[in-house]
């Protein structure tokens, strides 16, 4: 079936270390998105890509990384800088006004 | 810029009642409006959306919303509640320009729903 892969579902980080965080899709779109979460704060956008080797700032782009070396992959990458990266990650890929979200990935500092 | 308000972070009614969840935008072009819900520890699911055309718009599990230019609302309502309809609900706005890329969703906070028996 067609969709969105992330990956891990739940993901552990020690403090002071990166870790990259997985977002797959078949959908043959063009546009991925990655949103951080938050209690009570809605979705914010990270990163965002619009076509392969090319990415974009969010609003809250400060200690994350990003690359789109495929159409079908586009793996979030958070640095140590991230202060504070407790949250639920959210992939996207859209086609024209519409927008396919994935299963998220859980990650905790510990 | 754009953004959204979405009015009460948790709405509670019975079952069979009616579900009202408020939002409004704020947009300097022609927004389109969406309507997301995420149940626990998951994604998000699209229920409908408003692009053009007519302003009353029909989703799934029996949601609807009216985009009000003139009040820059798009409430989601539906007339009888259902347990499973629990969850959180997120409205969202893009910019109405269409490329081949698709345009970022600028959301709301959130409003949880809960449905009481």
């Amino acid at each position: 079936d067609g969709g969105i892969t992330q990956s891990p579902k739940y993901l552990f980080r020690k403090e002071g270390q990166n870790v990259t965080l997985s977002c797959e899709q078949n959908l043959n779109h063009d546009a991925m998105y990655w949103y951080r979460q938050d209690p009570g704060q809605g979705l914010r956008l990270i990163y965002y890509s619009q076509i392969v080797n090319d990415f974009q700032k969010g609003d809250i782009a400060e200690g994350y990384s990003v690359s789109r070396e495929k159409k079908e992959s586009f793996p979030l990458t958070v640095t140590s800088a991230q202060k504070n990266p407790t949250a639920f990650y959210l992939c996207a890929s859209s086609i024209r006004a519409e927008a396919f979200f994935g299963q998220g990935t859980r990650l905790t500092v510990v | 810029a754009q953004s959204v308000t979405q009015l009460g972070s948790h709405v509670s009614v019975s079952e069979g009642a009616l579900v009202l969840l408020r939002c409004n935008y704020s947009s300097s072009v022609p927004p389109y409006l969406f309507w997301y819900v995420q149940y626990p520890n998951q994604g998000l699911q699209l229920l409908l959306k408003y692009t053009t055309g007519a302003t009353l718009v029909k989703g799934i599990n029996g949601f609807e919303a009216e985009f009000k230019k003139s009040e820059t609302s798009f409430h989601l309502t539906k007339p009888s509640a259902h347990m499973s309809d629990a969850a959180e609900y997120f409205c969202a706005v893009s910019r109405g320009v269409l490329t081949g890329g698709g345009n970022k969703l600028t959301f709301g906070t959130g409003t949880q729903l809960k449905v009481e028996l």
